[in-house]
């Protein structure tokens, strides 16, 4: 069990736009800044959004972060098929001392 | 280029040891964090170790299945990172990432990634 809930798979057609929604709690999410990474099996993780809505050097704007209270989305635009992939949303817990991550959210371009 | 080449895992039996290491290039390695994390077979990613840089002591912090049993190293000399593993348990199978981490101080976002090494813990 996940300190940070995802849904498990998420899907929607090309050209689309999805989001992708990670709750926590005011240890985690509701006092620190929340981080996205993508992941391909057999790849290197990937960072695509830092402390809650910025873009990672050499991510495309299609990608995009917010939060509210002690919950956050990533939001991905104009869906492409390589967009499919394993998605985490990842954040330091005051409490934990540790840091966090969601279960991951698969998401399929239909 | 920036890159992060993990190497040292293997198939190892419950109880024994195994020393992971990553080497890192293209970037300066002494002025930054370093993390490991994993993802065991079917689950999500997980934290598991992380080390300062020589100005905050070169001091670790730890993910709670990782307390106890494994010990994060640096050397700077080589621009390599160690992941000390002990008591290796069935639980602790999976593929082991080696990161930069932003924060100096605290584990914070992870933006340069290796590949990973795999590590099966199996009698």
């Amino acid at each position: 069990q996940s300190v940070l809930t995802q849904p498990p798979s998420v899907s929607e057609a090309p050209r689309q736009r999805v989001s992708i929604s990670c709750s926590g709690s005011s240890s985690n999410i509701g006092s620190n800044g929340v981080n996205w990474y993508r992941h391909l099996p057999g790849k290197a993780p990937k960072l695509l959004i830092y402390y809650d809505d910025l873009l990672a050097s050499g991510v495309s704007d299609r990608f995009s972060g917010s939060k509210s209270g002690t919950s956050a989305s990533l939001a991905i635009s104009a869906l492409q098929a390589e967009d499919e992939a394993d998605y985490y949303c990842a954040v330091w817990d005051d409490t934990l001392r540790g840091v966090v991550f969601g279960g991951g959210t698969k998401l399929t371009v239909l | 280029e920036v890159q992060l080449v993990e190497s040292g895992g293997g198939l190892v039996q419950p109880g024994r040891s195994l020393r992971l290491s990553c080497k890192a290039s293209g970037f300066n390695f002494r002025d930054s964090a370093m993390s490991w994390l994993r993802q065991s077979p079917g689950r999500g990613l997980e934290w598991v170790a992380y080390i300062r840089k020589e100005a905050y002591s070169r001091t670790a912090a730890y993910g709670a299945s990782a307390k106890g049993r494994f010990t994060i190293s640096r050397d700077d000399l080589n621009s390599i990172v160690y992941l000390q593993m002990n008591s290796l348990q069935t639980e602790d199978t999976g593929i082991y990432f080696c990161t930069r981490d932003f924060s100096a101080s605290t584990p914070d976002y992870m933006d340069v990634w290796g590949k990973g090494t795999t590590v099966t813990v199996s009698s």
